[in-house]
């Protein structure tokens, strides 16, 4: 039973640029959710999505925007990126019925 | 809104004692409650969870937390650890949106 999966793994940016990561939710759950976690902190919450619209969305500037696609995956793009856009960010799939959430790798961004 | 705090930063501790975590949290809804682990390096996972029921939970790797609802609190303990508990703990809470909120972490530590 795979977990739930993100790509790329690393990246590095430089300020102004535009990235997205990916994320693919465990097999069976169809809601997903996005965590920025800076060095030292623990996870933020971003959004989450599920029947392809965001439900939620936490304090986070609209340079940060998703996409949730027909088979639950998932994509985080973020615009004109900042210095302190720089941490790591943490899918989470769930049953939109359920409180359990399961994290993925993470993907490091780093911005230059 | 709910919030988390962990009252300590960091703990060391030496092999085979055993360790507390402590975690508060404040909100004026019933809660769920979990604690998640992290590896350096690597994305959360899950060692146990309070939905509802008994208060003593017990979860992976020999941990158990024992929720207190009337000190809005929950304790994460283990017997005896071992030097691969090294790693980054984090309380979080969700009410029934199920948008999780964590605490900063505590960087356990454990020597031999």
């Amino acid at each position: 039973d795979a977990g739930v999966t993100q790509s790329p793994t690393h990246l590095i940016k430089t300020r102004g640029q535009q990235v997205t990561l990916r994320c693919s939710p465990k097999s069976g759950h169809d809601t997903v959710s996005w965590y920025q976690q800076a060095l030292g902190q623990g996870p933020q919450f971003i959004f989450q999505y599920y029947e392809e619209e965001e439900r939620q969305r936490g304090n986070f500037p609209d340079r940060f925007s998703g996409h949730q696609f027909p088979n639950y995956s998932s994509e985080l793009n973020v615009n004109a990126l900042l210095l302190g856009d720089s941490a790591l960010y943490l899918c989470a799939s769930s049953l939109r019925t359920k409180e359990t959430q399961y994290f993925g790798p993470g993907t490091r961004l780093l911005v230059l | 809104a709910q919030s988390v705090t962990q009252l300590d930063s960091q703990v060391p501790v030496f092999e085979e004692a055993p360790v507390e975590l402590r975690c508060n949290y404040s909100s004026s809804v019933s809660v769920y409650l979990f604690w998640y682990v992290q590896y350096p390096n690597q994305g959360l996972q899950l060692l146990l969870k309070y939905l509802s029921g008994s208060t003593l939970v017990k979860g992976i790797n020999g941990f158990e937390a024992e929720f207190n609802k009337s000190q809005t609190s929950f304790h994460l303990r283990k017997p005896s650890v071992h030097i691969s508990d090294t790693a980054e703990y984090f309380c979080a809470v969700t009410r029934n949106d199920y948008k999780l909120s964590f605490g900063a972490g505590t960087t356990v530590t454990v020597r031999a």
